[in-house]
């Protein structure tokens, strides 16, 4: 069973910073392609950042560019997401999410219940 | 530029059959998408992924009562025999540059 567990979450204040962990299972972690999306309260899904299989390809939505950055660690078979220079307008509840094939530009087939961040003074 | 487009609302009565549609942008009918559906205060679920020509492929365990289907540039989820359960914000999703999603729609079943 494909098990995806975010942890990190919290509240943290504006300009700070965090780092959200995504511990898989249940599947060839170094086999697939991982994303993190998130959700802001009341809001839509909107896609944050992707890492292929071998970290050879990365990307990032325009709102979180040069200030959030994407990794993995396939022998602990975990995905990273480190934040800086947090804004409020980043408050929203994270999800891992593993991609269909080992590249990032496709679907996902499995997600996490995700990792709440709340940025606020 | 590469939009999804949803209608924000649809509903339609316990045991019934509801078609949600989600649209590609001008210049984008050969893409292919994913549906997934988020229940209330659940994570979001994979439901299938739909090719122009109206292909899919279900994720684990999706219920046949679950189809795809395209005509140019729109994309179709429908759900047959409506359960109480199906009621859910239903996410389009594609590539292209970056990863995309529609804006969702609310599923409410009467």
């Amino acid at each position: 069973e494909v098990q995806l567990v975010e942890s990190g979450g919290g509240l943290v204040q504006p300009g700070r910073s965090l780092r959200l962990s995504c511990a898989a299972s249940g599947f060839t972690f170094d086999d697939y392609a991982m994303h993190w999306v998130r959700q802001a309260p009341g809001k839509g899904l909107e896609w944050v950042s992707g890492i292929s299989w071998n970290s050879g390809s990365i990307g990032y939505a325009d709102s979180v560019k040069g200030r959030f950055t994407i990794s993995r660690d396939n022998a602990k078979n975990s995905l990273y997401l480190q934040m800086n220079s947090l804004r409020a307008e980043d408050t929203a509840l994270y999800y891992c999410a593993k991609s269909v094939s080992y590249d990032i530009l496709t679907t996902f087939d499995y997600w996490g219940q995700g990792t709440l961040v709340t940025v606020s003074s | 530029q590469l939009v999804l487009t949803q209608s924000p609302s649809a509903s339609a009565s316990l045991g019934a059959s509801v078609k949600l549609t989600c649209t590609l942008s001008s210049g984008h009918s050969s893409y292919a998408i994913a549906w997934h559906q988020q229940q209330p205060e659940k994570g979001p679920r994979y439901l299938m992924k739909l090719n122009s020509d109206g292909s899919h492929s279900k994720g684990d365990g999706i219920p046949d009562r679950f189809s795809g289907s395209s005509s140019g540039a729109e994309r179709y989820l429908t759900i047959s025999s409506l359960q109480s359960e199906d009621e859910a914000d239903y996410y389009c999703q594609t590539w292209g540059t970056g990863i995309l999603f529609g804006g969702g729609t609310k599923l409410t079943v009467l």
